[in-house]
């Protein structure tokens, strides 16, 4: 079992829709990244949170330490949010080597 | 925000030539910079670990002849693919943690590997 799992693993949409993916995790953490990875490869960092919300734009990300899980939201999805998106974890600072979920790809439909 | 680049971001190589990478931290230094591998429709799979002077850290069935990595300064790292041959082909990319005790790291583009 992955110790780090995301759902939904792809996921389609119409434009306009509100999208969540969850992250998972079965170990302590210190903090979580969100990448978003287009078709031709590139990564991008979405965001990094240890508690609480960020927002970003149209992006927002949650994390419950107690709970080990966070989401991602997408408000107002266009067809450039199509792209697969990766939750990764960090055990703890000092330990930087980050595990990573098998990704959600998301799929915008105009 | 802070910007990590690459380069090339794709290369085409022969089998038995070498190839090198580079990642750069654009507006930030990065006293630590990772270098991952990732195979077609796979998660990320970290390599090494380089620190700023110092040696990289491999990880296991890494081999560190084959991928040498160096860290010369604050800003730039460099994974150079030796004798390269068809099973190296892949897409490598890069992340740079951000001097600091924030410990974000930033992810670069990427750079598609592929030898003939």
């Amino acid at each position: 079992k992955n110790e780090v799992e995301q759902s939904p693993q792809n996921l389609t949409a119409q434009e306009g829709e509100f999208i969540t993916i969850n992250c998972s995790y079965s170990v302590g953490i210190s903090a979580l990244h969100w990448l978003q990875q287009h078709p031709g490869g590139g990564i991008v960092s979405l965001f990094m949170l240890s508690s609480g919300k960020k927002k970003h734009g149209r992006l927002i990300a949650t994390i419950n330490i107690q709970e080990k899980h966070s989401s991602l939201h997408i408000t107002a999805s266009h067809p450039r949010d199509s792209a697969v998106y990766i939750c990764a974890a960090m055990p703890n600072f000092g330990n930087e080597k980050l595990t990573f979920g098998t990704g959600t790809r998301l799929t915008i439909i105009p | 925000g802070a910007v990590v680049s690459q380069h090339p971001s794709r290369v085409i190589c022969k089998s038995g030539t070498s190839v090198k990478i580079e990642c750069r931290s654009l507006d930030f230094q990065a006293t630590t910079m990772f270098w991952y591998r990732q195979f077609p429709k796979q998660s990320l799979m970290l390599m090494a670990t380089s620190n700023e002077g110092s040696k990289a850290t491999y990880e296991q069935g890494v081999e560190k002849d084959k991928f040498l990595i160096n860290h010369a300064s604050l800003t730039l790292s460099t994974l150079t693919v030796t004798s390269a041959h068809p099973e190296d082909s892949s897409f490598y990319i890069c992340s740079a943690r951000r001097a600091g005790p924030t410990y974000e790291q930033y992810f670069g583009p990427g750079t598609r590997l592929t030898v003939t």
